[in-house]
């Protein structure tokens, strides 16, 4: 059974630090890995996504990468501000499902 | 264009009593999916429709909960005679590819008393 691991639970830094956020999960035979954000009573907005043929993906200030065969992910945060304060949730996509398996996220605060 | 629509946005109910949560996905995404997240809890997985068909069923915890999706679009999630467990946010996401990018919807925030 897949299993996906975020840590830490929680995460405090001071505007303009860069940080990463680290996802583990069990099983390597998955189809592709996301990241989401989800802001305090809403929902997840999806921020990226890579493919397991795939090393990396970038947005703007964020860079998630993906090392499949050791079974790990992270997301990496340029330059923090404070609207980056939410949290932050991986999931994966196991091989042969079409399921979301999600990791209980890392909460993040950005204080200016 | 518009998002993933969840409705109600709240939802509270008395113990025993059957719900409905309905989900208006993004206009021609085929993928529909159903997960609940409970204080304290990851996000777990209910539900999979591929247009009106339900491949995965397998995350539904009892015989209690049931969803259908019609014309390819709107789905609805039903809990029948809820119990105080069932209280969570139920989030509603769609896809257009099998596997694609996931949007969710706000969720809608069931308590039962």
């Amino acid at each position: 059974k897949q299993e996906v691991t975020q840590i830490p639970a929680a995460l405090s830094v001071p505007e303009g630090e860069n940080l990463v956020l680290n996802c583990s999960f069990t099983d390597s035979a998955i189809y592709n890995l996301q990241w989401f954000r989800q802001d305090p009573g809403k929902g997840l907005t999806s921020l990226l996504l890579i493919q397991s043929s795939q090393r990396e993906q970038t947005s703007g200030r964020l860079n998630a990468s993906l090392d499949k065969s050791s079974g790990r992910s992270t997301l990496y945060i340029a330059a923090s501000q404070p609207g980056d304060s939410a949290t932050y949730l991986c999931a994966v996509t196991q091989g042969g499902s079409e399921k979301l398996v999600f990791g209980k996220g890392t909460k993040l605060t950005v204080n200016p | 264009g518009a998002g993933v629509s969840q409705s109600p946005s709240n939802k509270v109910t008395e113990k025993g009593k059957d719900v409905e949560l309905r989900c208006d996905p993004i206009s021609g995404h085929t993928a529909l999916y159903w997960y609940r997240q409970s204080l304290g809890q990851g996000l777990e997985f209910l539900i999979y429709f591929q247009g009106n068909s339900a491949p995965d069923k397998s995350g539904l915890p009892s015989d209690r909960f049931s969803a259908e999706r019609t014309g390819g679009s709107v789905s609805t999630l039903t809990i029948q005679r809820t119990q105080q467990e069932d209280s969570a946010v139920y989030l509603c996401a769609s896809s257009p590819l099998i596997r694609g990018k996931a949007f969710f919807g706000q969720g809608t925030r069931l308590t039962v008393v």
